[in-house]
């Protein structure tokens, strides 16, 4: 069971806006900045979004990052098939003293 | 163009030992100033945060997850550009694909992994 919760899918069609969540806690998220990766299979992950919301050099602003309290979203518009991917939160966990990884959210483009 | 390339991935039997290598190549970054992880996905599986090595100026201080703490180390080198992963008294549930990340400060940067299988 990971410390950061995420929903294990989400779907749209494309052009669509689809939005991902990630929830946290008070020595994580609340206290800690959220990062976003893109998992494609047999690669390794690509940072999306770090510090909250800021976009990782070459990504398009159709992906954005927001955080409210202990929970951070990740919003894609204008969804394009080559986005099915899975998606991973992060965050640093000041209790734990480690990083750690929401469960993850494999995203379908119908 | 920039890279990370992890290295000593490889079928072991429980209880068994191996070493992981990452070295940063043709790298536009200054690799001593860096926080460095490693990253681990099992089969199947989603993330998971196995370590960090910090840089000279925070005293090489290492990090660990409670699932490795005590049979996992990491260490550097800087003169050579490299982080080093040990792994010792394996266990099945370590099998998993070992990514290399230059983690800190952000943007951070993947290497793209070396598989360790530990089956009997």
């Amino acid at each position: 069971q990971s410390v950061l919760t995420q929903p294990p899918s989400a779907s749209a069609t494309p052009g669509q806006r689809v939005t991902i969540s990630c929830s946290g806690g008070s020595s994580n998220i609340g206290i800690n900045y959220v990062y976003w990766y893109q998992h494609l299979p047999g690669a390794a992950p690509k940072l999306l979004i770090y510090r909250n919301d800021q976009r990782s050099p070459g990504v398009p602003d159709r992906f954005s990052g927001s955080k409210s309290g202990t929970s951070g979203s990740l919003a894609i518009s204008g969804l394009r098939s080559e986005d099915e991917a899975d998606y991973y939160c992060a965050a640093w966990d000041d209790s734990l003293s480690g990083r750690v990884f929401g469960g993850g959210t494999k995203l379908t483009v119908l | 163009e920039a890279q990370l390339v992890e290295t000593g991935g490889g079928l072991v039997q429980p209880g068994g030992s191996l070493r992981l290598s990452c070295v940063a190549s043709e790298i536009a970054f200054t690799f001593s100033d860096h926080y460095m992880d490693w990253v681990r996905q099992g089969p199947g599986k989603g993330l998971e945060w196995v370590g960090r090595i910090r840089n000279r100026a925070n005293n090489y201080n290492t990090d660990y997850a409670p699932s490795v703490k005590g049979r996992f180390t990491i260490s550097r080198d800087d003169s050579s550009d490299s982080v080093y992963l040990q792994l010792n008294s394996l266990k099945i549930e370590d099998t998993a694909v070992y990514y290399c990340v230059r983690a800190y400060p952000p943007p951070d940067f993947w290497g793209p992994g070396t598989r360790v299988t530990v089956s009997s």
